[in-house]
């Protein structure tokens, strides 16, 4: 079974706007991390946050973590046509090797 | 630093019929996933290893799919006998120690029809 839950299913919106998606899910983690996965093509990793933190920044992306109501939010501000794809969030669980659980993704369309 | 290899990149089988699947992570990665992309759903993880033991099965569909890491290095991901639900995407990624606290590394996927 899928262990986060992401949210919108879908967002459009227009270039230069900020893009927020948000991932729950269930059980305690090691930590989460998001991948972007343009049509047709693998996933590739943009950020990872450990259980520990709170807050991450890369570039344009932010990601928060809140463990107490056991969800994340990534928001990417001045979004480009580039940024078009899927975005999803895996979880990292104790004490299951690394074991790395995908969500079922949120579709981003950034139109110019 | 090369990425993760996979081939075929597409593979068209009728129903019934068998398949393999071959991936190549990065050199030195101990971790191998093989996942499952149904269109519009994400990825599913089916089978997890480190060097050439398995961490994770438990998704694995077991009286038809099969995978194994030879040497702890190249993988292979076999469907026998195909359905029509198999139809999706197989991913394979790897990571450097225990996947965790690391990041993912994913190949292109395998286009997988099944007619």
């Amino acid at each position: 079974s899928q262990q986060g839950e992401e949210d919108p299913q879908a967002l459009s919106i227009q270039e230069g706007e900020n893009a927020t998606m948000n991932c729950s899910y269930k059980t305690s983690i090691n930590n989460l991390q998001w991948y972007r996965q343009n049509s047709g093509r693998g996933l590739v990793h943009l950020i990872l946050i450990r259980s520990n933190e709170r807050e991450k920044h890369s570039g344009r992306l932010r990601v928060t973590l809140d463990t107490s109501k056991k969800s994340s939010s990534l928001l990417i501000t001045a979004s480009r046509a580039a940024d078009t794809a899927s975005y999803f969030c895996a979880t990292s669980f104790y004490n299951q090797g690394g074991k790395l659980i995908f969500g079922q993704g949120t579709e981003l369309s950034v139109k110019p | 630093e090369a990425g993760v290899a996979q081939s075929p990149r597409y593979k068209i089988i009728e129903k019934r019929q068998s398949v393999a699947f071959w991936c190549n992570p990065i050199s030195g990665h101990a971790t191998l996933y093989w996942y499952q992309q149904i269109l519009g759903q994400g990825p599913k993880l089916l089978i997890q290893f480190q060097n050439n033991g398995v961490v994770d099965d438990s998704q694995l569909p077991k009286d038809r799919f099969s995978a194994e890491r030879l040497k702890g290095v190249d993988s292979t991901l076999k469907i026998q006998p195909a359905k029509l639900e198999d139809s999706a995407v197989y991913l394979c990624a790897s990571s450097s120690w225990l996947g965790l606290n690391t990041e993912a590394f994913f190949g292109q996927g395998t286009r997988l029809t099944v007619v």
